[in-house]
């Protein structure tokens, strides 16, 4: 089964806004991460919650995560034109290795100037 | 720090030909490193888990005689794709299990544009 769905699948909005973007997934976790990918390049990775953390914040960032419901999401604040890209979650599963991810299908942001 | 290149960064081959893609970690290293496909708009998928060395283990429904990989060093690991075909062409993406302190993270190389025509 598809781990780490993300919605919306894309995204628009003006910078200065904020984003929300959501992420499900359907078996137990160790943690869930958020990558970020500009169009043809690698990921970055942007920001780490551990399964016994409920909010995590790093700068602009903030990722909340409810286990109950098996979801996540990732708000950016005051979003920026530079901020355009995609975004992935990835959940790496509790349970024989810990270091396999599984990725999302991305949710496609852009931050119209 | 936790730095991964990828070499080449993009490769046009003919059908046919065997290509291979090297994978680093430039400063740090890496028991463990990943290999990863996206085609145009989608996601990652897994292909595989490169141990060093040991060998690899493989996704469900991956080739393990099409897609060759070697992790002979802490620092490096191979993909080569074997008589490679269109269907093959992709976006090839490694990662590498961090540091110790960065405990679950995986880094990750700038990726292999494959096109193979």
């Amino acid at each position: 089964s598809q781990q780490g769905e993300e919605d919306p699948q894309a995204l628009s909005i003006q910078e200065g806004e904020n984003a929300t973007m959501n992420c499900s997934y359907k078996t137990s976790i160790n943690n869930l991460q958020w990558y970020r990918q500009n169009s043809g390049r690698g990921l970055v990775h942007l920001i780490l919650i551990r399964s016994n953390e409920r909010e995590k914040h790093s700068g602009r960032l903030r990722v909340t995560l409810d286990t109950s419901k098996k979801s996540s999401s990732l708000l950016i604040t005051a979003s920026r034109a530079a901020d355009t890209a995609s975004y992935f979650c990835a959940t790496a599963s509790s349970g024989g290795s810990n270091y396999k991810l599984t990725f999302g299908k991305g949710t496609l942001l852009t931050v119209n100037p | 720090g936790a730095v991964v290149s990828q070499h080449p960064s993009w490769v046009i081959c003919k059908s046919g030909t065997s290509v291979k893609i090297e994978c680093r970690s430039l400063d740090f290293q890496a028991t463990t490193m990943f290999w990863y496909r996206q085609f145009p708009k989608q996601s990652l998928m897994l292909m595989a888990t490169s141990n060093e060395g040991s060998k690899a283990t493989y996704e469900q429904g991956v080739e393990k005689d099409k897609f060759l990989i070697n992790h002979a060093s802490l620092t490096l690991s191979t993909l080569t794709v074997t008589s490679a075909h269109p269907e093959d062409s992709s976006f090839y993406i490694c990662s590498a299990d961090g540091p110790r302190s960065s405990y679950n993270e995986q880094f990750f190389g700038p990726g292999t544009r494959l096109t193979v025509l």
